[in-house]
Order: C-alpha cells, then structure tokens, then sequence
C-alpha cells in the first residue's frame, strides 16, 4: 500500500499559536519524509525532511516528529505567522530498488491558515 | 541560481488535442520527474527520468509519454485530452537519479486547462 495520510484538512491558527499538521503511512519501505508548503499558483517548494533514523528534526521554527512504529510522521509550525498560511504536504518515498525510480507519495494536504 | 523552469505556465486545450509541456532541472541535476496535481489534492506521480531512459512510471494511461533529451531537460506529452486532465503539471528535478533520496525541487508548473 502506497498511501499517506494527512490529517486535518484545513486548519486555523492565531498568530503566535503552534500549527501541527499529522500523516500516516503504511508502506514499511518508505525511509525519507519531506515536507513541502504550496502557495497558490506555485509549485510545492520544500520545507523539511527527515529519515527514520532519527525521531525529530528542527530547522527554525519547523520541527518534524517521527514515530517508526506508529508509521507517524507530524509538522509542528511554532510561533505561526500570517505569512505562514498556504498548503502543506507531507510525502513519502523509499529506496529505490536497481534502475527504479524514487518516486514521491504525497498526502492530501492541509490548507493552513494563521489568524493575525 | 535559476530554479526549475516550465514552460509554457498556462496552457488551454480542446477536448482530443494533443499537448506539450516541457521542463529544465535545476543546473547539475540530472534525474527529472512528472507530477499530476489537480486542485485541491496532493500531486500524483507520472514518471521519472535520469540520463535519458525512464526509471519510473506511475499509474497514468498510454496517452502520458515523457522524454528527456541529452541537456536533461524533459518534456511531458498528452495526447487525446480529456476534461479530467485539467490540472496543475509539476516537474522536480533531483541532483542524482535512483542512488538514492535526494531533496526534489518542484517548478511552478504548468497549469492545463481542457475545455
């Protein structure tokens, strides 16, 4: 099974507040997790990524929580901006075996919106 | 540095026409993949190309073709349109090809209107 599932929807958050969006996966192959954040009319441009060696990764005020046995991977945004608001994607993709691609799963997506 | 670049960034087509998009990887990545996003979902892989010959194809009818060309640009073919395949067309562009995951860098896409 191939799927990666994000969770909410859509999310509202006041400026200052903390932003956490949470993906399931199920493919045990997977063993690379980025994060990208889409504005409208743009491409999805990367955020952060983390491989399942670790169980968090902070880059600024972007933090990515692993959990390998759960299959759980979630953003936490902290000190959310107005700026901040757009779509996020989680996504996915394994090893590639011999001559095969690495493709990426994405999630469905979150559209994230911070209140000033 | 020049990002990604897609071309045309607009595109409207008649039902049963033929379309080309085309893409340039960032400058030293040589491995260039196709996503499909169509508005409100995450985008859907379509095929992924290093050094010229396709390392991966996604769950899309024949009427998808891609290839990549020797400067290891890349250009997505679609040929008899359908409604369903309005949507945005992305290109990432990877500095390596299968040895590994490496970050991918989208383009702005090309966005397909099929009227």
């Amino acid at each position: 099974q191939q799927q990666v599932k994000q969770s909410p929807q859509s999310l509202i958050v006041q400026k200052g507040g903390i932003s956490i969006i949470n993906c399931a996966y199920e493919n045990t192959a997977f063993d690379y997790f980025p994060w990208y954040q889409q504005f409208p009319g743009k491409g999805p441009a990367l955020l952060i990524a983390i491989r399942p060696d670790v169980s968090e990764k902070k880059e600024g005020r972007f933090t990515i929580s692993f959990n390998k046995s759960a299959k759980q991977f979630s953003l936490h945004i902290m000190d959310s901006q107005p700026g901040d608001s757009a779509t996020y994607f989680c996504a996915a993709s394994s090893f590639p075996a011999r001559n095969a691609g690495n493709m990426l799963t994405f999630g469905g997506g979150t559209r994230l919106m911070v209140k000033p | 540095d020049a990002g990604v670049t897609q071309s045309p960034t607009h595109l409207i087509k008649t039902r049963g026409q033929q379309v080309t998009l085309r893409c340039s990887p960032i400058s030293g990545h040589k491995s260039v993949s196709w996503y499909q996003q169509v508005l409100g979902q995450g985008p859907q892989f379509i095929f992924q190309y290093y050094e010229k010959e396709e390392r991966g194809r996604g769950n899309f009818p024949d009427r998808f073709s891609a290839r990549q060309f020797p400067n290891y640009s890349s250009e997505l073919n679609v040929n008899a349109l359908l409604l369903g395949d309005s949507a945005l067309y992305l290109c990432a562009s990877r500095p390596r090809g299968v040895s590994g995951n490496t970050e991918a860098f989208f383009g702005q896409g090309t966005r397909l209107t099929v009227v």
